[in-house]
């Protein structure tokens, strides 16, 4: 079984300014992939990063990056350069098979 | 690439009535298709994995009954709500994995359902 715990129901940052979203998990798993998805209002979902978690080197998508911690099994989300459009609740999941989401947090950024 | 589509966005039904939400994935081929649950400000909690060709996989605690789900062809798969009650109301997504792109899923736009 899978579990994905995000423990920051809500956060708030400055447009321009950097913020942290934390997750943790755990799983049985010895290969599996990790993801941060976004929820905006829309509630599409849209992929953000995705890491697979035999790779050590911690994905960047843009003004989006990870820090991959595998023994600890944190996997926390920085975004850099703050933007509006960045509003949205961001989902952390851990699949092996299914997705397994944590319960998300409502970040939003303001001008 | 990986575009998901359902159909319809939004449905207002009748307490009783049965409704349909189509899954499609647009231009790929989806073999294990993927049906979730969200109320507001909450996560999304898996209802079923949708197989081609197979009887769906329900989680514990969802009623397949109620939540019939068909997965026809390699784009295409139904969840139809049976018996609706005003408690079914809720936003459904779905999803689809794409060979090649192990893990990810690509999910579609949601259906919200309002039963009066």
């Amino acid at each position: 079984a899978q579990t994905v715990t995000q423990s920051q129901p809500e956060m708030s940052v400055q447009e321009a300014e950097t913020v942290t979203l934390s997750c943790t998990y755990d799983t049985s798993e010895s290969n599996y992939y990790l993801f941060w998805y976004k929820q905006p209002p829309s509630r599409q979902m849209i992929l953000v990063i995705r890491q697979e978690a035999y790779k050590q080197q911690n994905a960047t998508e843009n003004r989006f990056s990870v820090n991959f911690q595998k023994a600890a099994k944190s996997f926390s989300l920085k975004i850099s350069d703050s933007q509006l459009g960045d509003t949205a609740m961001y989902f952390c999941g851990t699949s092996y098979g299914k997705l397994t989401f944590g319960q998300g947090t409502i970040l939003t950024v303001h001008p | 690439g990986a575009v998901v589509s359902q159909h319809p966005s939004r449905v207002i039904c009748k307490s009783g009535t049965s409704v349909k939400i189509e899954c499609r994935s647009l231009d790929f081929q989806a073999t294990t298709m993927f049906w979730y649950r969200q109320f507001p400000k909450q996560s999304l909690m898996l209802m079923a994995t949708s197989n081609e060709g197979s009887k769906a996989t329900y989680e514990q605690g969802v009623e397949k009954d109620k939540f019939l789900i068909n997965h026809a062809s390699l784009t295409l798969s139904t969840l139809t709500v049976t018996s609706a009650h005003p408690e079914d109301s809720s936003f459904y997504i779905c999803s689809a994995r794409r060979e090649g792109r192990v893990g990810e899923q690509f999910f579609g736009p949601g259906t919200r359902l309002t039963v009066l």
